[in-house]
């Protein structure tokens, strides 16, 4: 069984540009949320996305959005970078919206300068 | 509003000693409480569940225990180990499709 995998490792961008991180779910697994950690934080949820619709939000601008691809792959899309994205970005993988556990891949540490 | 806290932020003991972390919970509707554990710069990985319709939880040398009156869960760690050393994160579901986490608490096991 392979687990939540995410790509790419670390990321370095400029203000202003975009980035586009990827996560590949645990087998069997039809839904993919998304959390943004700052250092010394909590993960904050962004997205949860479910047959490849969005499926619920957290308190986070348009200029976050995603994509759920048929094989439950998912990415994260974030324009007009800020500073203030720097953080470590996670996907989890469930079997349903609704399932009680949540597996979490390794994360996207993405530093904006 | 729905929040989770966890306090301290940092905790220091001796390798033997017996691990104490505090969970705190608005709104004691919760569906379930999950605890983390992380690694520096790494994911996250699961340690023990309760739903809400229990009490505690054990894994090897940890336990979770779950107050809902009071809203509150602790996570006990029996014998710490230099390895033990990590940030220990409490998650709370409500129901709907996202974890509510705490700050999470680092915890240091001194050999």
């Amino acid at each position: 069984e392979t687990g939540v995998t995410q790509s790419p490792t670390h990321l370095i961008k400029t203000r202003g540009q975009q980035v586009t991180l990827r996560c590949s779910s645990q087998s069997g697994h039809n839904t993919v949320s998304w959390y943004q950690q700052a250092l010394g934080q909590g993960p904050q949820f962004i997205f949860q996305y479910y047959r490849e619709e969005e499926n619920g939000r957290g308190n986070f601008p348009p200029r976050f959005s995603g994509l759920q691809f048929p094989n439950y792959s998912s990415e994260l899309n974030v324009n007009a970078l800020e500073l203030d994205d720097s953080a470590l970005y996670l996907c989890a993988s469930s079997s349903s919206p609704g399932a009680y556990e949540q597996y979490f891949g390794p994360g996207t540490r993405l530093t904006v300068t | 509003k729905q929040e989770v806290t966890q306090i301290p932020a940092a905790l220091s003991v001796p390798e033997g000693e017996n691990l104490v972390l505090n969970c705190s919970f608005t709104d004691s509707a919760i569906y379930n409480l999950q605890w983390f554990r992380q690694d520096p710069g790494k994911g996250l990985t699961s340690l023990l569940l309760i739903q809400s319709s229990q009490r505690e939880q054990t894994s090897g040398r940890l336990n979770a225990s779950l107050d809902k009156s009071s809203g509150r869960s602790t996570l006990y760690i029996a014998a710490s180990q230099p390895g033990d050393s990590a940030t220990y994160l409490c998650a709370v579901s409500w129901g709907d499709y996202k974890l509510s986490f705490g700050a999470g608490t680092t915890v240091t096991v001194r050999a």
